[in-house]
This record gives C-alpha cells, sequence and structure tokens, in this order.
C-alpha cells in the first residue's frame, strides 16, 4: 500500500530555516520523480519542487528557486525539503507527491502546514 | 508558462444532477491535462490523467474530455460524496506545471 507522510512543519519567524521530511511506503524514491507541492490556506496548489528519479537536475519554482533544497534518502526511503530563509508568503501546507512518469500527481501524503509569521 | 483558467469558480448543483467543469489552457497542452479533486482537510485525489482516463477506482460517473485549450470534467450525477474543490494541472511544459484556481462544487 503506498503511504506519504510528512512531518517538520510548524511555527517560524520570517529568516528562519526548516525542514519537511516525507517518509514514503509502498515504492521506492528513486523510482519515481518526487514533488514538493504546495497550498497557501485558502489557495490552489502550486509546485514548489521536484527530484528525478535519477536524482539529477532537481527543478524548482520561482518563488522558492535559491531558498529551497529538495533532497532524497534512497536508503531511507525519505523525501526532504529544505527551506532557507521563509517568508510570510511561504505559509502554506506542503504536500509530498509522487509524479507518474513526472507528469502528474498519482499519490500524495496528507500535508504538514508551515506558518511563518513574526 | 502556461496558465489554466476554470470556469465556474463556483458550480452549485442539486444531488443527482450533472456537474459540468471548465478548464481553459493560454497555450495548446494537447491531452496532458489531469483533474484532481480536494475535500476540506485532504489532499487532491488524481481523478483523470490524459485529459480522458480515470484513474484507479475513480468512479464512472467523472468524465473527461477534450484537448489542445479547452477540457471538460463531467460529474454525471452528483453524490453527497462529490461536493469538493476540483482542480486542473497540465503537464504539457514539464518541470513548469501548473494548475488552475480550482472550481467549487457546492450543494444547491
Amino acid at each position: 500500500q503506498v503511504q506519504l507522510v510528512e512531518s517538520g512543519g510548524g511555527v517560524v519567524q520570517p529568516g528562519e530555516s526548516l525542514r519537511l521530511s516525507c517518509v514514503v511506503d509502498g515504492f521506492t524514491v528513486r523510482s519515481f520523480a518526487m514533488y514538493w507541492v504546495r497550498q497557501a490556506p485558502g489557495k490552489g496548489l502550486e509546485w514548489v519542487a521536484v527530484i528525478p528519479y535519477d536524482g539529477r537536475n532537481e527543478y524548482y519554482g520561482d518563488s522558492v528557486k535559491g531558498r529551497f533544497t529538495i533532497s532524497r534518502d534512497s536508503s531511507k526511503n525519505i523525501l526532504f525539503l529544505q527551506m532557507d530563509s521563509l517568508r510570510s508568503e511561504d505559509t502554506a501546507t506542503y504536500y509530498c507527491a509522487r509524479s507518474h512518469l513526472a507528469l502528474y500527481f498519482d499519490s500524495w501524503g496528507q500535508g504538514t502546514l508551515v506558518t511563518v509569521s513574526s | 508558462e502556461i496558465v489554466l483558467t476554470q470556469s465556474p469558480a463556483t458550480l452549485s448543483v442539486s444531488p443527482g444532477e450533472r456537474a459540468t467543469l471548465s478548464c481553459r489552457a493560454s497555450e495548446s497542452v494537447g491531452v496532458n491535462l489531469a483533474w484532481y479533486q480536494q475535500k476540506p482537510g485532504q489532499a487532491p485525489r488524481l481523478l483523470i490523467s490524459g485529459a480522458a482516463n480515470r484513474a484507479t477506482g475513480i468512479p464512472a460517473r467523472f468524465s473527461g474530455s477534450g484537448s489542445g485549450t479547452e477540457f471538460i470534467l463531467t460529474i454525471s450525477s452528483l453524490q453527497s460524496e462529490d461536493f469538493a474543490l476540483y482542480y486542473c494541472q497540465q503537464y504539457k511544459k514539464w518541470p513548469l506545471l501548473s494548475f488552475g484556481p480550482g472550481t467549487k462544487v457546492d450543494i444547491k
């Protein structure tokens, strides 16, 4: 059974850092492109970062480029999102999601809430 | 960047009625379009990929159609569990994926 479980969210001040984790069960993270997708309160969906199945050439949305880093630990089957220099506009629920052929999202975690506020 | 617009923003439908949701792309995406359903407090769930292919376990009352820039999600007979938010997503220009702003289907 495919399961993705995020953790690491919380309340931080602007400029601080946070690392999100997504523990995966039921498949191996190195076999799929894995994404972080976020949703600000009451707003729509925005893809944040992707790590392709081969682990090369991660990509980032323009709003987080240079501040966020996606990575994975294939031995533990965990996906990470390191978020630095956080801003109030980064406040959102962050979902990890498995991507079918790096195209659409066929499995999602339950999300973890990040709040950036002074 | 491919921009997706969805209409209407809110659709009020009675149970048992048909719901028709629209998604329009700013340029052609072929059939590289997916639809998701999201209920309050839950993650999105894949309904349709390839514009018209139902995902595993999705009831037959959900159907997708369209190609190029115009797409439709139809729910043939709304059940109580179908009242939710619906998003379209294009994957023509990987990795520059984009989502539409969503259509809320609520009870009339």
